[in-house]
């Protein structure tokens, strides 16, 4: 299946900073997700960007295809910010997503 | 808005047991999916269902695992005899083109 790496791993930030999360994929991106899995481990829909730009307030995302990468960006932190971001793609072929390791995002006040 | 429920949201069970992991995923979605997440890990792709039939499974989904679409609404994981390592969170997921997640259930095998 496809791989799926995440950077940083782990992001430590003062409220009202701005960060951005990077994956990058080992083939092809199909159907790209981003989630944030709060503290009680659901996981929060934030985009689905197969190629493009979104905004949703604070957050947006892009991706490029052609270059197999999705940027998320999170402007003016706040500590309910706090949680793990993760990328996932279907890989060619499949319908089932393929995720990465994470980035644990920590907003201290 | 519609979302995917899980239940129950937590299960002990003992090694050697059979747990049934149970799953509503959204009314009009075609696609169903299990994922699997040991604590402090990545998710990991468990089964795809579509059509009432696995689609795509993977290496961890082995023969002590089963899934099943019982009625128009539920859709369920079964463990036949579980194991310390099958301890995680799991995930029901469903989709049209978009996957959604239930809040999991975590399922502890002592």
């Amino acid at each position: 299946g496809i791989q799926v790496e995440q950077s940083p791993p782990d992001l430590i930030l003062q409220e009202g900073a701005n960060s951005t999360l990077r994956c990058n994929f080992s083939d092809s991106v199909n159907n790209l997700q981003w989630f944030h899995q709060n503290p009680w481990g659901q996981l929060i829909n934030l985009f689905y960007i197969p190629s493009g730009t979104k905004q949703n307030g604070r957050l947006s995302a892009t991706t490029v295809a052609t270059e197999r990468y999705s940027l998320l960006y999170i402007s003016s932190s706040q500590t309910t910010d706090s949680g793990v971001y993760f990328c996932a793609s279907r890989g060619s072929g499949a319908n089932n997503l393929f995720f990465g390791t994470g980035t644990r995002l920590t907003v201290i006040p | 808005e519609p979302e995917v429920t899980q239940t129950p949201s937590h299960q002990v069970t003992q090694m050697g047991q059979e747990v049934i992991l149970r799953c509503v995923p959204i009314s009009n979605h075609l696609y169903f999916y299990w994922y699997r997440q040991i604590l402090g890990q990545k998710v990991e792709f468990l089964v795809s269902f579509y059509n009432n039939e696995i689609s795509e499974k993977s290496e961890i989904f082995d023969d002590q695992f089963s899934v099943e679409r019982p009625d128009g609404s539920n859709f369920t994981l079964k463990i036949r005899s579980t194991k310390l390592e099958d301890s995680a969170m799991y995930f029901c997921a469903s989709s049209v083109r978009e996957q959604y997640f239930g809040p999991g259930t975590r399922l502890t095998v002592t």
